[in-house]
């Protein structure tokens, strides 16, 4: 595709369930980011990916927050028994590693609401 | 990673160009600076990058001076369009996978 995509654009779910988040880089990007944005804020970093591995997840914010990516293509992030303050805007982004400098392509982000 | 400082809000009319100053005073020795946009709804977008002196592409110029410790990210002849959040970035490149956002300066570009 010409962009990352992201799906679904926008989830509503009720607290206690379990959401997965689906993120389509660039084709030929080996790395991978997740980002959550909330409302007014600037955004946060969660997890990245470098292939189908993940050498840093320590901005996830709790073990109900996981990631993988498959294939060193597509990633799911997944968030298990939702909380109100789960709600936010999850960005993924992907790059082709360059030295000296790493422009991130982002997608158009999904739109939690966690009820 | 060094922490960045911008102002929250910039106010502009279309056709003048727009400075946005950005101060990062513990930027290391192999930290890029780097300019992103993002408009509502959408996911961020790299505008420019620079190391020091001056960048120039077809959106947008960055003016590094020699202590590296601010940036000037120049916008020519905003349009209404350039209504956005510009958010400023330093990191090395081959480390600093993880982008540290601020909370940007929200530009509102006026008729």
């Amino acid at each position: 595709g010409a962009g990352v995509s992201q799906s679904p654009s926008n989830k509503v779910t009720e607290k206690g369930k379990d959401v997965e988040l689906r993120c389509d880089p660039i084709s030929g990007h080996t790395a991978l980011y997740w980002y959550r944005q909330s409302l007014g804020q600037g955004l946060e970093f969660l997890i990245y990916f470098q292939g189908n591995s993940a050498p840093d997840k320590s901005g996830l914010p709790s073990d109900r927050f996981s990631a993988e990516r498959t294939g060193g293509s597509v990633s799911t992030l997944t968030i298990q028994r939702t909380q109100q303050e789960d709600s936010a805007v999850y960005l993924c982004a992907s790059s082709s590693y360059l030295q000296g400098g790493n422009e991130q392509f982002f997608g158009p982000g999904t739109r939690l609401t966690v009820l | 990673l060094a922490k960045t400082t911008q102002p929250i809000s910039m106010d502009s009319y279309e056709g003048q160009e727009v400075n946005i100053t950005c101060s990062h005073n513990n930027i290391a020795t192999n930290d890029y600076i780097t300019w992103y946009q993002q408009f509502p709804s959408q996911g961020p977008r790299f505008i420019i990058q620079g190391y020091k002196t001056k960048v120039t592409n077809e959106v947008a110029s960055l003016f590094i001076p020699a202590d590296r410790k601010s940036s000037t990210l120049s916008l020519p002849r905003v349009s209404l369009s350039d209504t956005a959040v510009y958010y400023c970035l330093v990191g090395d490149g081959d480390s600093s996978y993880k982008l540290i956002f601020g909370s940007g300066t929200r530009l509102l570009v006026r008729p």
